[in-house]
C-alpha cells in the first residue's frame, strides 16, 4: 500500500524557535496532502489542505502565519511551526491523498511536538 | 455540512468478546465510507471502507456494512484480541470532496 512517512517523529524545541516538520509520500505522487493536530484523547483537527505549486487552504481559527506549509514538489509538504509556544504542543499529523483506486488517504506516523 | 457521529465513551472488553462500535453519519449524495485505527503514539491506519450503499469493508476480521437507509456504518468484530486495543475512528468523504470528515473516535480497550 502506499506509504506517507514523517520527520522527526519527536521534536523539542524551545518556546519562540520554530520547528520544520516534513510529510513525504515515499511510492506514489501526491498532489494534495493534509495537516491535521491531534490533542490527547481527541479526534483530528484539520488545519489546511496543501496543493503542490499553489497556497495551502487553511482552515478557520488555523492562522497561517504561524503554521507555514509549503510543497514543493509531488512527494514533499513541510509545515513550519513559527515562533512556537508551549500551546502549539501537539500531535501533528499529515495525509496523503490517492485518487487513484480508491479515493482514500494515507497517514504519516504523526510528529509529536513538545514546546518548553 | 457532513458530519459522522460515533457512540460515546471508551469501549473496555474481554479478550474473545463481541465488539461494536457504531458510526452514523450525514452527508448529501453518497459519501465514501472509512474506518481508521490509531496505536498508542502513531499516526491513523485505514482499517476497511466502502464507497457505495450495501458495500461490506473487512479486514483483519473487522467489518463494517454501508447502510443507507440508516446512514450507519457501525463496526463488528467477532473475537476481539488485546492487540485489538486502540482507538478506533469512522470517517466520510463526500463525493468530489478531498477532504475527510472525522467522528470523535473510540477507545477500546481489550483485557485478557
Amino acid at each position: 500500500g502506499a506509504v506517507v512517512s514523517q520527520h522527526p517523529s519527536r521534536v523539542i524545541c524551545k518556546s519562540g524557535t520554530s520547528v520544520k516538520i516534513e510529510c513525504r509520500s515515499l511510492d506514489f505522487q501526491a498532489t494534495t496532502m493534509f495537516w491535521y493536530r491531534q490533542f490527547p484523547k481527541q479526534s483530528l483537527m484539520l488545519m489546511a489542505t496543501s496543493n503542490e505549486g499553489s497556497k495551502a487552504t487553511y482552515e478557520q481559527g488555523v492562522e497561517k502565519d504561524k503554521f507555514l506549509i509549503n510543497h514543493a514538489s509531488l512527494t514533499l509538504s513541510t509545515l513550519t511551526v513559527t515562533s512556537a509556544h508551549p500551546e502549539d504542543s501537539s500531535f501533528y499529523i499529515c495525509s496523503a491523498d490517492l485518487v487513484v483506486g480508491g479515493n482514500e488517504q494515507f497517514f504519516g506516523p504523526g510528529t509529536r511536538l513538545t514546546v518548553l | 455540512g457532513d458530519s459522522v457521529t460515533q457512540m460515546e465513551g471508551p469501549v473496555t472488553l474481554s479478550e474473545e468478546a463481541f465488539l461494536t462500535i457504531n458510526c452514523t453519519y450525514t452527508a448529501t449524495g453518497y459519501p465514501s465510507l472509512f474506518w481508521y485505527v490509531q496505536y498508542p503514539g502513531e499516526g491513523l491506519q485505514l482499517l476497511l471502507k466502502a464507497t457505495k450503499a450495501d458495500d461490506k469493508g473487512s479486514n483483519k476480521g473487522f467489518e463494517a456494512t454501508y447502510r443507507k437507509e440508516t446512514t450507519s456504518f457501525h463496526l463488528e468484530k467477532g473475537s476481539v484480541q488485546v492487540s485489538d486495543s486502540a482507538v478506533y475512528f469512522c470517517a466520510l468523504r463526500g463525493r468530489g470532496n478531498n477532504r475527510l470528515a472525522f467522528g470523535k473516535g473510540n477507545q477500546v480497550v481489550v483485557i485478557p
